[in-house]
């Protein structure tokens, strides 16, 4: 079967830096995405990995091991507005550009 | 932003109505998608097509039929409505077929549906 697996909820302080990690199991693998979800709002893409190593957009960060089958979303200099929930997905090799999606990271932000 | 509107972005009805959600992009994308989302499930896909009169079934596809006759409209119909189907429903598309591409799916702003 098709597990993602991520910590349900982080707390973080303003200014620091903060890792949600994802493990998946799925029987192929073309890609991770990291989303991030303001309450009420649509998911918008934030990173892609499909090679092991890190990409860095700003002030996030994703990290993919496939043989470990581990991925992280780094988040520094925190801002209030970063308070949302990120989803972790795994892109199938099967079938027509399937993503399957984890159940997300509700990550509040203390000032 | 991707063009994508759904409609009607909020929704009450009763048990046994039918309801059809609607989907329309302006970005002339093959790929789009009809997901559910409920507290401690995330996102689960219903059903999705890869063009024009090609539809193909989700992982929670029962109950729920999809039609897509014109590139730039997906709609989704629950034709005896229960109130297991509340939920927050999004719509997205997509670009690139398959392998190892990196673009992803881009979602429309949902539609909240309360079945009573």
């Amino acid at each position: 079967g098709q597990n993602i697996d991520q910590p349900t909820e982080m707390t973080a302080t303003e200014g620091a830096i903060v890792q949600i990690n994802c493990t998946y199991q799925t029987s192929g693998f073309n890609g991770l995405f990291w989303y991030q979800q303001h309450a009420g709002e649509a998911p918008t893409f934030l990173s892609y990995n499909v090679l092991d190593g890190l990409e860095e957009k700003g002030r996030f960060s994703s990290f993919l091991s496939r043989s470990k089958g581990y991925s992280y979303l780094l988040l520094k200099e925190l801002q209030m507005k970063d308070s949302a929930s990120y989803l972790c997905a795994v892109r199938a090799p099967w079938g027509d550009d399937k993503i399957i999606f984890g159940k997300g990271t509700r990550l509040h932000i203390l000032p | 932003d991707a063009g994508i509107t759904q409609s009607p972005r909020h929704k009450v009805t009763e048990t046994g109505t039918p309801v059809t959600l609607r989907c329309h992009q302006t970005e002339n994308h093959r790929y789009m998608y009809w997901y559910r989302q409920d507290p401690g499930h995330g996102l689960r896909l219903i059903h999705y097509s890869y063009g024009v009169k090609d539809t193909d079934k989700g992982e929670v596809s029962d109950g729920y039929s999809v039609s897509r006759s014109k590139t730039e409209d997906f709609l989704l119909t629950l034709e005896s409505a229960t109130s297991s189907q509340t939920s927050v429903y999004f719509c997205a598309i997509s670009e690139s077929a398959k392998g190892a591409s990196n673009q992803p799916q881009h979602f429309g702003d949902g539609t909240r549906l309360s079945i009573l």
